[in-house]
């Protein structure tokens, strides 16, 4: 039990395109999910939290016009890299937590911007 | 604002060995910490969570510490393998949900 899923695994895209990621908690339902974000041997740097039926809170520095988040069911949080650059490219992670003690994170999604 | 540093950065040992892993935080006020794998371009694995009132837990091969007082807690793994061949992450929850990570220290076992 306790997946969390996320689509896609990976994905190329032109400078100026947008490129949305889905999260997904298969097996149970989340109120709160969490977006981070890892460069290579980084830690993962939370970049916004997001409740179900409510706007997400931006971490600091976090351009919230440029990263879009939705969690529109208690399922389902979807991140959306609007008009990207190669300096977005990174490793996003979305975690997924059912109470306040639990977070189960999804596999990631490596994001190539050429 | 609550940083994490772990030590060290990487780790080369030969297989069988025990090791320790160790992680830091700066702001002792922590509702718990965790400490997770991470295998190349994956996602990751939950290992062990130690709420504030305790001071270890055990599962298998890996035993974490927790001395909440001085900032530290180390993760202890027993007679190595290549297959515990990773990244290990600490992770700290203060007063909110979110995870304070440190940068984690890249493990290599071999044969």
């Amino acid at each position: 039990g306790a997946v969390v899923s996320q689509h896609p695994s990976w994905v190329i895209c032109k400078s100026g395109t947008s490129v949305k990621i889905e999260c997904r908690s298969l097996d149970f339902q989340a109120t709160t999910m969490f977006w981070y974000r890892q460069f290579p041997k980084q830690s993962l740097m939370l970049m916004a939290t997001s409740n179900e039926g409510s706007k997400a809170t931006y971490e600091q520095g976090v351009e919230k016009d440029k990263f879009l988040i939705n969690h529109a069911s208690l399922t389902l949080s979807t991140l959306t890299v609007t008009s990207a650059h190669p300096e977005d490219s990174s490793f996003y992670i979305c975690s997924a937590s059912p109470s306040a003690d639990t977070q189960y994170f999804g596999p990631g999604t490596r994001l190539t911007v050429l | 604002k609550q940083e994490v540093t772990q030590i060290p950065a990487a780790l080369s040992v030969p297989e069988g060995e025990n090791l320790v892993l160790n992680c830091s935080f700066t702001d002792s006020a922590i509702y718990n910490l965790q400490w997770f794998r991470q295998d190349p371009g994956k996602g990751l694995t939950s290992l062990l969570l130690i709420q504030s009132s305790q001071r270890e837990q055990t599962s298998g091969r890996l035993n974490a510490s927790l001395d909440k007082s001085s900032g530290r807690s180390t993760l202890y793994i027993a007679a190595s393998q290549p297959g515990d061949s990773a990244t290990y992450l600490c992770a700290v929850r203060d007063s909110g949900y979110a995870l304070n990570f440190g940068k984690g220290t890249s493990l290599l076992v071999t044969p």
